[in-house]
């Protein structure tokens, strides 16, 4: 089955470590983005990008980077973690031709910054 | 005030019970109205799909969206323990927009049906 995967699947690191985190999908998807969740806050938009050349800042790019490095990856960074960076991050993939807002997600990644 | 609003719940139904989940959100340029279904430990998953205002039923889920009142609306009939998640409404808008292909969540609402 085409799908998207994240990894790691969970990840404790500490204060003003560099964290990545990747994903991949086998949809054949053009356009991918980073959330993350938090309990009562529902799904915020990181970045996104809608090809290889067009990544965009979401509602809360502060404290995140990301790499778009084939149409199948895209890398999520937190350059110096910090604890309020400790949430569920979903990766999710998306088709324009065939509904631009119907998007698929990963199965996320468990961080937490101590 | 947020784009979208959701009331969180939690909401606990008896098996059988008729649910009713709510959003109302701001942004009249949105036109694709979605309801995502989130078990524990899981990534979201879409379970109904609506373009501008009316009704859709699949099944035990009715979607409906009233654009009038900026407002939506899941039903499922018949629940089922198995029903018991947490259910996130999304909004997006036409080509040319700025909300087009990104979506706008809830907060989502945790929904447990109990035997």
């Amino acid at each position: 089955d085409a799908d998207v995967t994240q990894t790691p699947r969970n990840r404790i690191t500490k204060t003003g470590k560099r964290i990545m985190l990747e994903c991949s999908q086998t949809k054949g998807h053009d356009r991918m983005y980073w959330y993350r969740q938090d309990p009562g806050l529902g799904l915020q938009l990181i970045y996104y990008s809608f090809d290889v050349k067009d990544i965009n800042k979401g509602e809360i790019s502060d404290g995140y980077s990301v790499s778009r490095q084939a149409q199948a990856k895209f890398s999520l960074s937190l350059e110096s973690a910090i604890p309020n960076q400790t949430a569920l991050y979903f990766c999710a993939t998306s088709d324009p031709g065939r509904g631009a807002n119907e998007q698929f997600f990963g199965p996320g990644t468990r961080l937490t910054v101590l | 005030q947020k784009e979208v609003e959701q009331d969180p719940g939690p909401l606990s139904v008896p098996e059988g019970a008729i649910v009713s989940l709510n959003c109302t959100y701001s942004n009249s340029a949105f036109q694709y109205f979605m309801w995502y279904r989130q078990y524990s430990r899981k990534g979201p998953e879409l379970l109904m799909y609506t373009y501008s205002s009316g009704n859709k039923e699949d099944g035990r889920f009715t979607a409906q969206v009233d654009k009038s009142s900026k407002y939506i609306s899941l039903f499922i009939r018949d629940s089922q323990p198995s029903d018991s998640a947490t259910y996130l409404c999304a909004m997006g808008g036409n080509a040319g927009g700025t909300s087009y292909g990104k979506l706008t969540f809830g907060q989502g609402t945790i929904l447990t049906v109990h035997p």
